[in-house]
């Protein structure tokens, strides 16, 4: 059994580019969230897919966006990326969605924006 | 407003000790708690899992309690080593999707 894995671990973007991360979630898992750890701080929800439908949203813009595959991997892209969108980004999944079910955390994505 | 505060931010220990890590937080309406283990620049591993019916959770030299009246969770470690050295964070589900995390407790054992 696979755990969760992110692409890619690193990446350096300009000012006013895009980028997409992923994830494959664990096997067995259909839920995925992400979360953006700025440097010295705790990870803070962006939002969470269910199933391929965005199923909750943390207090981000509109230019964060996701995507939820059949294969419940999925994408989060962000446009016109700001120098602030630097920090490590995780991936979390969990079997269901619901209140008492354990996330399983990727190893990051660590973006730098320049 | 739900949130999870750890204090102290740092924790030196020396190697052999036990220590107690400790989390509160403002809305006793929990689901559940998670422990979360992070080295430097990496993801999270997840360590503990206490739900909200619970009042702990032992997982080798760790044990996770639960109060949630009092709004705090502790996670203890027994018989510290240098590779229990990390930031641990601390996240509940406040039963609105997501995991509230707090700002975590960076742990050093000296040897």
């Amino acid at each position: 059994e696979t755990g969760v894995t992110q692409s890619p671990t690193h990446l350096i973007k300009t000012r006013g580019q895009q980028v997409t991360l992923r994830c494959s979630s664990q096997s067995g898992h259909n839920t995925v969230s992400w979360y953006q750890q700025a440097l010295g701080q705790g990870p803070q929800f962006i939002f969470q897919y269910y199933r391929e439908e965005e199923n909750g949203r943390g207090n981000f813009p509109p230019r964060f966006s996701g995507l939820q595959f059949p294969n419940y991997s999925s994408e989060l892209n962000v446009n016109a990326l700001e120098l602030d969108d630097s920090a490590l980004y995780l991936c979390a999944s969990s079997p269901r969605t619901g209140m008492n079910t354990e996330a399983f955390f990727g190893q990051g994505t660590r973006l730098t924006v320049v | 407003k739900q949130e999870v505060t750890q204090i102290p931010a740092a924790l030196s220990v020396p190697e052999g000790e036990n220590l107690v890590l400790n989390c509160s937080f403002t809305d006793s309406a929990i689901y559940n708690l998670q422990w979360f283990r992070q080295d430097p620049g990496k993801g999270l591993t997840s360590l503990l899992l206490i739900q909200s019916s619970q009042r702990e959770q032992t997982s080798g030299r760790l044990n996770a309690s639960l109060d949630k009246s009092s709004g705090r969770s502790t996670l203890y470690i027994a018989a510290s080593q240098p590779g229990d050295s990390a930031t641990y964070l601390c996240a509940v589900n406040f039963g609105n999707e997501k995991l509230t995390f707090g700002t975590g407790t960076r742990l050093t054992i000296i040897p």
